[in-house]
């Protein structure tokens, strides 16, 4: 178990700009989260993928945020047209969930912190 | 073995009444409680989260509380309305990098 990975650590990046995110999650989990967190606050659900559908998506996300994870392993959130209210930490799970369990356990990465300037 | 556990698995109640979902946990060492909701369709939302020293916390017709010594949390709707029918999550961190969810209540609310 080598943990939830992502990169870049942190992004700094000017209004308007695109971003992508990467994560790398624990290997042979199925389900693979995106977070968007502020100082204080918890975990944001974004979107989750089961293997590679993506099942859910929340009203968070705006059409200028999309994520990927085409063959259900590594994942990738792009944002377009960076706002300043994008400013946050975004932070990848990994979970393995077999049919009739009843609880996920969720393995976070240590976050991708973007600033826009 | 941490684990949280949520009852009932599906509850339905007419519009107006009030109910309570219960949330189970045996997660060590323990900081803080959360309950979401999670519509049809949609990821969950965050409603309260509850630390150590709180035993009850309360967002509108929402109402959490928690029993750090015995493990056990609730959820009390008052009122419900149609709006409240969605799932409802517990979910209880390990550490920063570990959540625990449990699967939810998934609470009807028929008018």
């Amino acid at each position: 178990d080598t943990g939830v990975s992502q990169n870049p650590r942190h992004k700094i990046t000017k209004r308007g700009q695109n971003v992508t995110f990467r994560c790398d999650p624990i290997s042979e989990h199925n389900r693979l989260y995106w977070y968007r967190q502020t100082l204080g606050q918890g975990p944001e659900f974004l979107t989750y993928f089961q293997n590679e559908a993506q099942l859910e998506k929340s009203r968070l996300l705006s059409d200028r945020f999309s994520a990927e994870r085409p063959e259900g392993s590594i994942s990738t959130l792009t944002i377009q047209r960076t706002e300043q209210r994008d400013s946050a930490m975004y932070r990848c799970a990994s979970s393995l969930v077999a049919s009739g369990d009843y609880t996920d356990t969720q393995y976070f990465g240590p976050g991708t912190r973007l600033t826009v300037l | 073995k941490n684990q949280v556990e949520q009852s009932p698995q599906s509850l339905i109640i007419l519009e107006g009444k009030n109910c309570t979902l219960q949330c189970n946990y045996t997660v060590s060492p323990f900081s803080n409680l959360r309950w979401y909701k999670q519509d049809t369709g949609r990821g969950p939302v965050s409603l309260t989260i509850m630390t150590f020293s709180e035993n009850t916390k309360s967002n509108g017709r929402y109402t959490a509380t928690l029993d750090a010594d015995t493990k056990q949390s609730s959820l009390h709707i008052t009122a419900s309305q149609l709006s409240d029918s969605a799932s409802y999550i517990c979910v209880v961190p390990v550490r920063t990098d570990k959540l625990i969810f449990g699967t939810g209540t998934r609470l009807q609310v028929f008018p």
